[in-house]
């Protein structure tokens, strides 16, 4: 693994049922995000992690949960899906220190609501 | 509220020279981010400006005014392969990342 990896690629889901989107990152970064990113709007922050054992909540988490067991996995759950859940969500990670502290992106997964 | 404004579109021609603007209304202010995203892929981190100025990277270049809340992208020597979105981001009082929609770059030969 190099960089960050998220899984699945894509996914079509039934509203109604539960979904967890696998990220997980091999540059011991201590700080990782997760961003949904919807047609005509910037990414925005669903929840983060500056460290492993503690997550917050971002600019929208309703409907979301996630998790930090240790430094590499940062979980997001889907626990009953929405149609407006529907998004492209992306996985990012960054030292958590320095001036710069610039965050790294995954490939993203694609998920469809119906 | 904040907010991160930029055009969302802009046009070009190969071996030209672009200036993408972006202006911004944030609560605190701790640094500014452009990414490029191609179509279908992640971001992938272009610059960062902390202070008043001018930074170069080769063909790009990014500059910062804080006091008027602006930045600017510069891309010189356009090559088709620039055709992406480019983002700008800012990070806020409380150290989160506010991004603005992108700016899709169309390059034409």
């Amino acid at each position: 693994i190099a960089g960050i990896t998220q899984a699945p690629t894509s996914q079509i889901l039934a509203a109604g049922r539960r979904m967890t989107l696998r990220c997980t990152q091999d540059m011991r970064h201590n700080a990782m995000y997760w961003y949904r990113q919807d047609l005509g709007l910037g990414l925005r922050l669903i929840h983060y992690s500056n460290t492993a054992g503690t997550t917050g909540k971002g600019e929208v988490p309703d409907g979301y949960s996630v998790s930090r067991a240790n430094t590499d996995d940062f979980p997001l759950t889907l626990a009953s899906a929405v149609p407006s859940q529907t998004s492209v969500y992306f996985c990012a990670s960054s030292t958590g220190t320095g001036d710069t502290d610039t965050q790294y992106f995954g490939p993203g997964t694609r998920l469809t609501v119906l | 509220g904040q907010n991160i404004d930029q055009p969302t579109e802009m046009t070009a021609t190969e071996g030209a020279i672009v200036q993408i603007n972006c202006t911004y209304q944030t609560s605190g202010f701790n640094g500014l981010f452009w990414y490029q995203q191609h179509a279908g892929e992640a971001p992938t981190f272009l610059s960062y400006n902390v202070l008043d100025g001018l930074e170069e990277k080769g063909r790009f270049s990014s500059f910062l005014s804080r006091s008027k809340g602006y930045s600017y992208l510069l891309l010189k020597e356009l090559q088709m392969k620039d055709s992406a979105s480019y983002l700008c981001a800012v990070r806020d009082s409380n150290y989160q990342l506010i991004w603005g929609a992108g700016t899709k770059l169309i390059i034409k030969p």
